[in-house]
């Protein structure tokens, strides 16, 4: 299967880790980026190649994949973060999206 | 700085084309494939297919096969998306996206959205 499930949504206070998750067969031998979008906005990427940070990225932002799960971590979350975000991977059948997280900061 | 300008909105009726351009700069244009993603009203992200914008080379979705043609003019650094025979579950916002790398097939500049509306 070709298929990234998330988490509809998750919720985080101001300061607290968020961590969001992706999950698939595909991520076993593929790598995952991730991007968030803002309402009314373009997604952006935050993370590539399951771990790297695009230039202009904080810092918190940090990305892992081990085991067909791939995971999300922002440290110290702000309110700024609040978005949705989405992962994303490939095989040869093409481009796959996870269905998107609503992060909630709360 | 990389910029991906697209087309203005369309209103089309099902059974009808429409043809979406993503006009580049800021950057070397043959160097990098092109994404197509989109999104309908509400939903999440939807992966249309790839250009190679060095030959001209293109994959797209199972889904649109037959039905999508994706093309490119080196000369204007511009890429374009067609899709023919329209129905209402094609309204959507279209993105173009540069391929930031082979490895991730991950996209690292997007364009501003064009929406597609499809009603009678």
């Amino acid at each position: 299967s070709n298929e990234l499930t998330q988490p509809p949504s998750v919720s985080v206070s101001p300061g607290q880790t968020a961590s969001i998750t992706c999950s698939g067969d595909i991520l076993g031998d593929r790598s995952a980026s991730w991007y968030q979008q803002k309402p009314g906005q373009s997604p952006m990427m935050v993370i590539y190649q399951d771990n790297k940070r695009p230039s202009g990225i904080p810092e918190r932002f940090s990305g892992s994949n081990s085991g067909n799960i791939a995971t999300l971590t922002i440290s110290g979350t702000q309110a700024m973060d609040e978005a949705d975000y989405y992962c994303q991977a490939w095989d040869t059948s093409g481009v796959v999206f996870g269905g998107g997280t609503k992060l909630t900061v709360l | 700085q990389v910029q991906l300008v697209q087309s203005g909105a369309e209103v089309k009726k099902p059974g009808a084309s429409v043809k979406v351009s993503c006009k580049t700069s800021g950057y070397t244009f043959t160097n990098y494939y092109m994404h197509w993603v989109r999104q309908a009203p509400g939903q999440g992200l939807e992966w249309v297919g790839i250009i190679k914008t060095s030959a001209g080379s293109t994959t797209y979705a199972q889904k649109f096969q037959g039905r999508l043609t994706m093309t490119r003019d080196t000369s204007t650094s511009t890429v374009y998306m067609e899709l023919s025979s329209l129905r209402s579950e094609d309204t959507a916002v279209y993105y173009c996206a540069r391929r930031g790398s082979a490895l991730g097939q991950d996209m690292d500049v997007w364009g501003n959205g064009t929406t597609v509306t499809v009603s009678s």
